[in-house]
């Protein structure tokens, strides 16, 4: 039974430009969470998708954009990178609307530095 | 706005020794809790989970937590600690209802075992 997987897993970029970041839910889930993790800190919300809409967003800039695809899978996008954009991007699935079962499968996540 | 501390950045213990970690949220209402744990390089691993009934739960790899209501606090345990469980742990709050993925998480705390 695949897991969550993400893709890819490490990538370098350079201030102001775009980056799309990829992710392929467990199967069986419906709904993707992005999540951002600085170095040193917990994992930040940013968005989560369901019936390819944003359901709920955290405090990020609109720069951070994302889809989801009717095979459930999804796309975190940033745009006009800035260093501190630098981190661990965390995607996490599980199934909406289960009561009292808001677990998150995680997958191991995509390293991206802005340089 | 909910919010979860982990007063501890760093602890470190010797093989077989128990084990605490400390975790402090700040909810509304009763939570959802977790546990997970991140190695390195690695995504998150659901530990364990409170939802509702007994405030003591039992999760993988022998760790177990306490749900107490009176100090806001979900603190996680290991009566004997292996060389294995160095990793990063992380505590987060969830919301009340399905459907919402929005976890909030601590800034974890960093295991070191010493042999």
């Amino acid at each position: 039974d695949a897991g969550v997987t993400q893709s890819p897993t490490h990538l370098i970029k350079t201030r102001g430009q775009q980056v799309t970041l990829r992710c392929s839910p467990k199967s069986g889930h419906d709904t993707v969470s992005w999540y951002q993790q600085a170095l040193g800190q917990g994992p930040q919300f940013i968005f989560q998708y369901y019936e390819e809409e944003e359901r709920q967003r955290g405090n990020f800039p609109d720069r951070f954009s994302g889809h989801q695809f009717p095979n459930y899978s999804s796309e975190l996008n940033v745009n006009a990178l800035l260093l501190g954009d630098s981190a661990l991007y965390l995607c996490a699935s599980s199934l909406w609307g289960v009561s009292g079962a808001n677990v998150l499968t995680f997958g191991a996540g995509s390293r991206l530095t802005v340089l | 706005a909910q919010s979860v501390t982990q007063p501890d950045i760093h602890i470190t213990v010797s093989e077989g020794a128990s084990l605490e970690l400390r975790c402090n949220y700040s909810y509304g209402a009763t939570p959802y809790l977790f546990w997970y744990v991140q190695s390195p390089g690695q995504g998150l691993q659901l530990l364990l989970k409170y939802f509702s009934g007994d405030t003591l739960v039992q999760g993988i790899k022998g760790f177990e937590a306490e749900f107490k209501r009176s100090q806001s606090s979900f603190n996680l345990r290991k009566p004997s600690v292996h060389w294995s469980d160095a990793a990063e742990y992380f505590c987060a709050v969830g919301p009340e209802r399905g459907g919402g993925n929005k976890l909030t998480f601590g800034t974890g705390t960093q295991l070191k075992v010493e042999l």
